[in-house]
């Protein structure tokens, strides 16, 4: 049990590239979400999908496109990237106990724009 | 819209002191959860407690305690006997959905603890 997972772990990047990443969870959980963390500036959510087939938008997603691909899976892509997209990108999925869910976190990946 | 505010950015404390990070929030709905995550220097993210907003009990695990008061929207940490494994940035959050997190949560811009030897 892996729990989530991202890649890359580090990517550099050059203005105006494209790249994607990678999310996947193993724990048969229906909502993903990204999220990316700046410097004193906590996290913000990009992105979540509550369920398999549909996506929504959260506080930050302009720059950035994401696919659900089944359930397990959710990317998040940056079309044309910009040194505002230099940031640490998270990928949670949760799970319900109890009738309450609990977010858990992937390990993160740190993205650099030159 | 919700807002979660962690006025504290960075505490320093000898070990075995007591320490309580403060959040306080807002939101205008009547059914919400909040979170406090643990993120230590190595990067990853740690869930530590949930809480909804019809549970004003305190909690208490170990040398942590959190105080939930809807009454001042505050909803405190508390580590006694401080040690040095507890170094690490701490995000209070919040989530209004009704279920606790399927839109995604409200952060916290985080507490940088340092606890010294």
């Amino acid at each position: 049990n892996a729990g989530v997972t991202q890649t890359p772990k580090f990517q550099v990047l050059k203005t105006g590239q494209s790249m994607t990443l990678q999310c996947a969870q193993d724990m048969n959980h229906n909502s993903m979400y990204w999220y990316r963390q700046d410097p004193g500036m906590g996290l913000r959510l990009i992105y979540y999908s509550a369920s398999e087939g549909t996506t929504d938008k959260g506080e930050v997603p302009n720059g950035y496109n994401v696919s659900r691909l089944n359930k397990r899976e959710f990317s998040l892509r940056l079309e044309s990237a910009a040194p505002s997209q230099t940031s640490v990108y998270f990928c949670a999925s949760s799970e319900v106990l109890a009738g309450e869910e609990t977010q858990y976190f992937g390990p993160g990946t740190r993205l650099l724009v030159l | 819209a919700q807002k979660v505010t962690q006025a504290q950015t960075e505490i320093s404390v000898v070990e075995k002191e007591d320490v309580t990070l403060d959040c306080v929030y807002e939101t205008r709905d009547t059914t919400y959860y909040l979170f406090w995550y643990k993120q230590p220097p190595s990067g990853e993210l740690v869930f530590l407690i949930r809480r909804n907003s019809f549970d004003e009990q305190n909690e208490i695990s170990g040398r942590y305690s959190w105080n939930f008061q809807k009454s001042t929207s505050s909803f405190n940490f508390t580590i006694t006997a401080s040690q040095v494994v507890d170094s690490a940035v701490y995000f209070c959050a919040l989530s209004e959905y009704s279920g606790g997190g399927a839109d995604g949560l409200t952060f916290g811009k985080g507490t940088h603890l340092i606890i010294q030897p």
